[in-house]
Protein backbone atom coordinates (compact mmCIF):
# COMPACT_ATOMS: atom_id res chain seq x y z
CA UNK A 1 0.00 0.00 0.00
CA UNK A 2 1.31 3.43 -0.88
CA UNK A 3 2.12 5.25 2.30
CA UNK A 4 2.80 8.72 0.91
CA UNK A 5 0.69 10.15 -1.87
CA UNK A 6 1.45 13.28 -3.80
CA UNK A 7 -1.31 13.74 -6.35
CA UNK A 8 0.12 16.74 -8.21
CA UNK A 9 2.82 15.62 -10.65
CA UNK A 10 3.37 19.21 -11.79
CA UNK A 11 2.31 22.74 -10.88
CA UNK A 12 2.80 26.14 -12.46
CA UNK A 13 2.56 29.18 -10.22
CA UNK A 14 3.02 32.89 -10.85
CA UNK A 15 5.95 34.48 -9.04
CA UNK A 16 5.04 36.06 -5.68
CA UNK A 17 1.92 33.95 -5.30
CA UNK A 18 1.50 31.39 -2.53
CA UNK A 19 1.44 27.71 -3.47
CA UNK A 20 0.22 24.61 -1.68
CA UNK A 21 1.71 21.22 -2.44
CA UNK A 22 -0.46 18.31 -1.36
CA UNK A 23 0.65 15.27 0.61
CA UNK A 24 -1.44 12.55 2.23
CA UNK A 25 -0.06 9.66 4.20
CA UNK A 26 -1.14 6.36 5.63
CA UNK A 27 0.12 4.82 8.84
CA UNK A 28 -1.14 2.93 11.85
CA UNK A 29 1.86 4.02 13.91
CA UNK A 30 0.73 6.66 16.48
CA UNK A 31 4.17 8.26 16.44
CA UNK A 32 5.64 9.43 13.17
CA UNK A 33 7.36 12.32 11.49
CA UNK A 34 6.60 14.09 8.25
CA UNK A 35 9.23 15.82 6.15
CA UNK A 36 9.43 17.92 3.03
CA UNK A 37 12.49 18.01 0.81
CA UNK A 38 13.31 20.14 -2.22
CA UNK A 39 15.30 18.77 -5.12
CA UNK A 40 16.48 21.41 -7.61
CA UNK A 41 17.66 20.47 -11.07
CA UNK A 42 21.19 20.13 -9.70
CA UNK A 43 20.00 16.99 -7.89
CA UNK A 44 20.72 17.54 -4.23
CA UNK A 45 18.02 16.91 -1.62
CA UNK A 46 17.43 19.92 0.61
CA UNK A 47 15.56 19.51 3.89
CA UNK A 48 12.80 22.11 4.25
CA UNK A 49 10.54 21.38 7.18
CA UNK A 50 9.53 18.73 9.73
CA UNK A 51 6.28 17.98 11.57
CA UNK A 52 5.98 15.45 14.37
CA UNK A 53 2.73 13.60 14.86
CA UNK A 54 2.40 14.89 18.41
CA UNK A 55 3.25 18.49 17.61
CA UNK A 56 0.36 20.72 18.56
CA UNK A 57 1.23 23.53 16.20
CA UNK A 58 1.92 23.53 12.49
CA UNK A 59 5.60 23.76 11.66
CA UNK A 60 6.97 26.89 10.01
CA UNK A 61 10.40 27.68 8.59
CA UNK A 62 10.67 31.07 6.93
CA UNK A 63 8.46 31.05 3.83
CA UNK A 64 7.60 27.39 4.34
CA UNK A 65 4.78 26.17 6.52
CA UNK A 66 3.23 22.78 6.92
CA UNK A 67 -0.54 22.51 7.05
CA UNK A 68 -0.89 19.41 9.23
CA UNK A 69 -4.37 17.90 9.47
CA UNK A 70 -3.94 14.73 11.47
CA UNK A 71 -7.49 13.43 11.20
CA UNK A 72 -7.35 13.74 7.43
CA UNK A 73 -3.79 12.38 7.34
CA UNK A 74 -2.57 15.26 5.27
CA UNK A 75 0.61 17.31 5.51
CA UNK A 76 0.53 19.95 2.82
CA UNK A 77 3.47 22.27 2.22
CA UNK A 78 2.67 25.94 1.80
CA UNK A 79 5.22 28.24 0.21
CA UNK A 80 4.42 31.90 0.60
CA UNK A 81 5.53 34.62 -1.83
CA UNK A 82 7.02 32.19 -4.32
CA UNK A 83 10.32 33.00 -6.00
CA UNK A 84 11.92 31.82 -9.23
CA UNK A 85 14.40 29.84 -7.17
CA UNK A 86 11.56 27.76 -5.76
CA UNK A 87 11.28 25.92 -9.08
CA UNK A 88 12.21 22.34 -8.22
CA UNK A 89 10.87 18.90 -7.36
CA UNK A 90 9.32 18.68 -3.92
CA UNK A 91 9.08 15.42 -2.00
CA UNK A 92 6.98 14.60 1.01
CA UNK A 93 8.35 11.85 3.24
CA UNK A 94 7.33 10.01 6.38
CA UNK A 95 9.18 8.19 9.10
CA UNK A 96 7.31 5.78 11.35
CA UNK A 97 8.86 5.73 14.77
CA UNK A 98 8.01 2.19 15.74
CA UNK A 99 9.46 0.85 12.57
CA UNK A 100 12.98 1.49 11.40
CA UNK A 101 14.10 5.01 10.75
CA UNK A 102 13.88 4.97 6.99
CA UNK A 103 12.12 7.73 5.14
CA UNK A 104 9.34 6.69 2.79
CA UNK A 105 8.97 9.19 -0.02
CA UNK A 106 6.13 10.22 -2.26
CA UNK A 107 6.53 10.50 -6.00
CA UNK A 108 7.11 14.23 -5.87
CA UNK A 109 5.62 17.38 -7.36
CA UNK A 110 7.48 19.41 -9.94
CA UNK A 111 6.90 23.08 -9.18
CA UNK A 112 7.60 25.70 -11.83
CA UNK A 113 7.48 29.38 -10.92
CA UNK A 114 6.53 31.63 -13.81
CA UNK A 115 7.97 35.17 -13.87
CA UNK B 1 25.73 22.65 1.99
CA UNK B 2 24.34 19.89 4.21
CA UNK B 3 27.73 18.83 5.56
CA UNK B 4 27.37 15.33 4.11
CA UNK B 5 29.93 14.53 1.43
CA UNK B 6 29.75 11.87 -1.24
CA UNK B 7 32.33 10.72 -3.74
CA UNK B 8 32.49 10.36 -6.63
CA UNK B 9 29.91 12.75 -8.00
CA UNK B 10 29.57 10.83 -11.25
CA UNK B 11 30.46 7.27 -12.13
CA UNK B 12 30.19 5.61 -15.51
CA UNK B 13 30.87 1.92 -15.77
CA UNK B 14 29.92 -1.21 -17.69
CA UNK B 15 27.57 -4.05 -16.92
CA UNK B 16 29.07 -6.75 -14.74
CA UNK B 17 31.47 -4.37 -13.02
CA UNK B 18 31.75 -3.48 -9.34
CA UNK B 19 31.85 0.04 -7.87
CA UNK B 20 32.19 1.60 -4.44
CA UNK B 21 30.39 4.75 -3.39
CA UNK B 22 31.69 6.66 -0.41
CA UNK B 23 29.91 8.85 2.12
CA UNK B 24 31.14 11.00 5.00
CA UNK B 25 28.37 12.03 7.40
CA UNK B 26 28.03 15.40 9.09
CA UNK B 27 30.33 15.87 12.05
CA UNK B 28 28.73 14.25 15.09
CA UNK B 29 26.14 12.23 13.17
CA UNK B 30 26.13 8.54 14.04
CA UNK B 31 23.53 7.29 11.57
CA UNK B 32 24.09 6.87 7.85
CA UNK B 33 21.36 5.99 5.39
CA UNK B 34 21.61 5.03 1.73
CA UNK B 35 18.86 5.77 -0.76
CA UNK B 36 18.49 5.06 -4.46
CA UNK B 37 16.61 7.40 -6.79
CA UNK B 38 15.66 6.01 -10.18
CA UNK B 39 13.09 7.06 -12.74
CA UNK B 40 10.97 3.94 -12.40
CA UNK B 41 11.27 3.29 -8.65
CA UNK B 42 11.49 6.81 -7.27
CA UNK B 43 13.36 7.36 -4.00
CA UNK B 44 13.90 4.12 -2.11
CA UNK B 45 15.60 3.36 1.17
CA UNK B 46 18.39 0.82 0.88
CA UNK B 47 20.11 0.45 4.24
CA UNK B 48 20.94 2.22 7.50
CA UNK B 49 23.97 2.01 9.77
CA UNK B 50 24.19 3.38 13.27
CA UNK B 51 27.57 3.78 14.92
CA UNK B 52 29.13 1.04 12.84
CA UNK B 53 26.33 -1.49 12.99
CA UNK B 54 23.64 -2.30 10.47
CA UNK B 55 20.33 -1.09 11.83
CA UNK B 56 17.75 -1.44 9.09
CA UNK B 57 17.48 -2.85 5.62
CA UNK B 58 15.15 -1.83 2.86
CA UNK B 59 14.90 -2.89 -0.75
CA UNK B 60 18.59 -3.59 -1.12
CA UNK B 61 19.63 -6.20 -3.65
CA UNK B 62 21.90 -9.06 -2.63
CA UNK B 63 24.45 -7.72 -5.13
CA UNK B 64 24.69 -4.58 -3.01
CA UNK B 65 26.39 -4.31 0.35
CA UNK B 66 27.41 -1.54 2.68
CA UNK B 67 29.44 -0.92 5.78
CA UNK B 68 30.18 1.88 8.22
CA UNK B 69 33.72 2.26 9.45
CA UNK B 70 35.00 3.29 12.91
CA UNK B 71 35.44 6.88 11.71
CA UNK B 72 31.73 6.72 10.75
CA UNK B 73 32.19 7.10 7.02
CA UNK B 74 30.25 4.58 4.97
CA UNK B 75 30.70 2.77 1.69
CA UNK B 76 28.09 1.24 -0.58
CA UNK B 77 29.39 -1.55 -2.79
CA UNK B 78 27.48 -2.43 -5.94
CA UNK B 79 28.56 -5.54 -7.83
CA UNK B 80 27.58 -7.41 -11.00
CA UNK B 81 26.10 -4.17 -12.20
CA UNK B 82 23.10 -4.18 -14.51
CA UNK B 83 21.65 -1.44 -16.69
CA UNK B 84 18.81 -1.04 -14.21
CA UNK B 85 21.23 -0.06 -11.46
CA UNK B 86 21.74 3.29 -13.15
CA UNK B 87 20.44 5.80 -10.63
CA UNK B 88 21.28 8.61 -8.28
CA UNK B 89 22.53 7.20 -4.97
CA UNK B 90 22.15 9.37 -1.93
CA UNK B 91 23.72 9.11 1.45
CA UNK B 92 22.02 10.85 4.37
CA UNK B 93 23.06 11.25 7.97
CA UNK B 94 21.40 12.08 11.24
CA UNK B 95 22.47 12.52 14.83
CA UNK B 96 21.04 9.22 15.93
CA UNK B 97 17.63 7.98 16.73
CA UNK B 98 14.43 9.68 17.76
CA UNK B 99 11.19 11.15 16.60
CA UNK B 100 12.39 14.44 15.13
CA UNK B 101 15.57 13.09 13.70
CA UNK B 102 16.20 15.08 10.56
CA UNK B 103 18.13 13.35 7.81
CA UNK B 104 20.50 15.54 5.87
CA UNK B 105 21.34 14.38 2.38
CA UNK B 106 24.61 14.48 0.52
CA UNK B 107 24.83 15.70 -3.08
CA UNK B 108 24.49 12.17 -4.45
CA UNK B 109 26.51 9.94 -6.76
CA UNK B 110 25.08 9.56 -10.24
CA UNK B 111 25.82 6.06 -11.48
CA UNK B 112 25.49 5.24 -15.15
CA UNK B 113 25.83 1.62 -16.21
CA UNK B 114 26.43 1.15 -19.94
Amino acid sequence: AQKITQTQPGMFVQEKEAVTLDCTYDTSDPSYGLFWYKQPSSGEMIFLIYQGSYDQQNATEGRYSLNFQKARKSANLVISASQLGDSAMYFCAMREDFGNEKLTFGTGTRLTIIP
Amino acid sequence: DSGVTQTPKHLITATGQRVTLRCSPRSGDLSVYWYQQSLDQGLQFLIQYYNGEERAKGNILERFSAQQFPDLHSELNLSSLELGDSALYFCASSVGQGANNEQFFGPGTRLTVL
